[in-house]
């Protein structure tokens, strides 16, 4: 099974920074990364697939890059709303796996 | 406008088992495929299982393999989780989720129906 790992777990920011987000796959999987935002008591939402295309109506200041193994997702201008759990999945080969989450936090 | 609503949580003693219902609208049900996701509260995601819009072809996680089966029902626009052999480690928060069609990711998601594992 392919294992993904993000970090960091948590990460503390402040509106109008910009973050980064890394998710590290324990083999390759190509281009075959997606990302979601999970706010608290909410399903997730489908941000980003094939490492760095934005689903549509998503924020232009959301960015996904990456291939092979090492993938990030950067957050431009922070807004209040981006105050969220990130999750990475990749669906290069089953079983499909999610990253453990980031936490994004008001500093 | 998409929606999936998840339904057939409920407590249920170890060993035991249930049926997880996912009803579907907004979109042509059989042309996508759909997954099973669940989370426990507090914690991250977990896939579970896939099924192709046909029906056809299914996946599953390690942890639920022969356990757990996945079905749909295309006439009735509903997705199904058949769960036997429960442990108190399934309990968690269990999504059924849309594939957009050009990858098994998930484009949209129910709210989830909690499943509670306990003497």
């Amino acid at each position: 099974d392919i294992q993904l790992t993000q970090f960091p777990s948590t990460l503390s920011a402040s509106v109008g920074d910009r973050v980064t987000i890394t998710c590290r796959a324990s083999q390759s999987v190509e281009t075959w990364l997606a990302w979601y935002q999970q706010k608290p008591g909410k399903a997730p939402k489908y941000l980003i697939y094939e490492a760095s295309t934005l689903e549509s109506g998503v924020p232009s200041r959301f960015s996904g890059s990456g291939s092979g193994t090492e993938f990030t997702l950067t957050i431009y201008s922070l807004q209040p709303d981006d105050f969220a759990t990130y999750y990475c999945q990749q669906y290069n080969s089953y079983p499909l796996t999610f990253g453990q989450g980031t936490r994004l936090d008001i500093k | 406008e998409v929606q999936l609503v998840e339904s057939g949580g409920g407590v249920v003693s170890p060993g035991g088992s249930l049926r997880l219902s996912c009803a579907a609208s907004g979109f042509n049900f059989p042309d996508y495929a759909m997954h099973w996701v669940r989370q426990v509260p507090g914690k991250g995601l977990e896939w579970i299982s896939l099924i192709s819009g046909d029906g056809r072809t299914k996946y599953y996680a390690d942890s639920v393999q022969g356990r757990f089966t996945i079905s749909r029902d295309n006439s009735a626009h509903s997705l199904y989780l058949q769960m036997n052999g429960l442990r108190p480690d399934d309990s968690a928060l269990y999504y059924c989720a849309k594939a957009p069609g050009y990858g098994d990711v998930c484009d949209f998601w129910g709210q989830g129906t909690l499943l509670t594992v306990s003497s």
